[in-house]
Parts: C-alpha cells; structure tokens; sequence
C-alpha cells in the first residue's frame, strides 16, 4: 500500500453541522499533516502530528480540531465553519527514509453553506 | 514575505519539446527541494526532491537543476506530454525532517499541445 486516502472526496455542510474528515496510510510514516489549500493558491499547513502528538498548529481556528488515533489514521473533527472555510483539504504523510518528502491524499472537497 | 517565488504563471509547450519550469527562493538555508504536480480538484503528486547538497537529479524524463549561487532551481520536462499539462508547484523543506511544513511556490500551469 503506497498511498494516502482520504475520506469523504466531496462534503457538504452548514454552518451548524459537526463533520470529520478521514486520512489513513499504511506506508508506515510517522509524520502526517492536514494542509487546506483554496483555487489557484499553494496548500496552507494546518497541523502537523509527529510520533501520534501535535507538534505544529498553525493557528487555525478552533473549529478545526484535529486528532490522531493511532499512527496510520489521521481525524479532522469540524464544527461551526464558515463558508470562508470552503476549500481543498490535503492529508499527507512523510517517510523515515526521506523524512523531508510529503506524500499527498487526494483531498477532501468540503463547501460550507 | 514569499520565500519560494514561481514567477511565471503559465507556459505553454508543444509535445515532444522541453518545458522548464522555474523557481526561485530567497532562503540560503533551505534543506530540500521538491517539485509536485497538481491536476484539477486533486491532491499534488509528489515527483522529485534534490538536497541542497546537490545541483541535479534526475528521474525519467524529469531532471531538476539546483543553482544554490543564484538561489534558482528549475524542472525540466523531456520529452513532454499532453498528460503533463498541469500546475506545478515548487517547495522547499527548511530542516529536511518529518514534521516540517513545506514552503510552496504560488505554481505554474504548463500546457502541454499536441
């Protein structure tokens, strides 16, 4: 298994909804991130786990609550957005061997209503 | 402050021809550079890195060039193909480690006809 998945591809909400988006690989990685990324502009890092633990916040909302169960799975809890918050949502992972490469999943294509 | 610069929005290619896309960062210290690929509504592709140690890689029909004297590093495509036409993004690892954030480039959207 050479990939990251993301799950749902495409999710619809309202501004009152509680959603989470889903990131599994199974590649063994130890680093994984939750990037968004809007059109026509380069992904955004949102948070960053290392070793199962949140090493970077980038000062997202607190509407965004990320977590990590266990090191192959990556959670991206959502509540109260804002149609702002509409965009392209990217899970990656990095290897041991070339920690300094990032693997992307498809994403999640989430509009907030 | 944009640290990693792709200053041409767009190029246009015939297939079968070289495309270069260029890139240009503004932080001596920079570890690694990488180059995605990004199709419509989709995650990017990772396609090759270079250590700053480094002034070329290649894999297949990519080669990127690293100049780190004039902080300028460049993607060459050859041949080209329509399926190449995307954006492309350059990015730049600072430390080189897992749980690093990538620096992007804004990107290049090369088209590639046939």
């Amino acid at each position: 298994d050479t990939e990251v998945t993301q799950t749902p591809k495409h999710l619809v909400m309202g501004m009152t909804n509680k959603k989470s988006l889903k990131c599994e690989q199974h590649m063994g990685h130890r680093a994984m991130y939750w990037y968004k990324q809007k059109a026509k502009k380069p992904p955004e890092l949102m948070f960053v786990y290392s070793y199962e633990k949140l090493s970077i916040n980038e000062s997202v909302p607190s509407r965004f609550s990320p977590e990590c169960p266990n090191s192959s799975l990556l959670n991206l809890h959502l509540h109260a957005l804002q149609p702002e918050d509409s965009a392209l949502y990217l899970c990656a992972s990095s290897p041991r061997d070339r920690e300094y490469e990032q693997y992307f999943g498809p994403g999640t294509r989430l509009t907030v209503t | 402050d944009q640290q990693v610069k792709q200053n041409s929005p767009s190029l246009s290619v015939q297939e079968g021809r070289i495309s270069i896309l260029n890139c240009d960062y503004t932080n001596s210290m920079f570890d690694y550079f990488l180059w995605y690929k990004k199709y419509p509504a989709e995650g990017p592709t990772f396609l090759i890195s270079i250590s700053s140690i480094k002034d070329k890689n290649e894999d297949g029909r990519f080669t990127v060039f690293l100049n780190k004297s004039a902080k300028h590093l460049s993607l060459h495509i050859v041949p080209s193909q329509p399926g190449d036409s995307a954006v492309y993004f350059c990015a730049a690892n600072p430390w080189g480690q897992a749980g690093t954030a990538l620096i992007f480039g804004k990107g290049t959207t090369l088209s590639v006809s046939s």
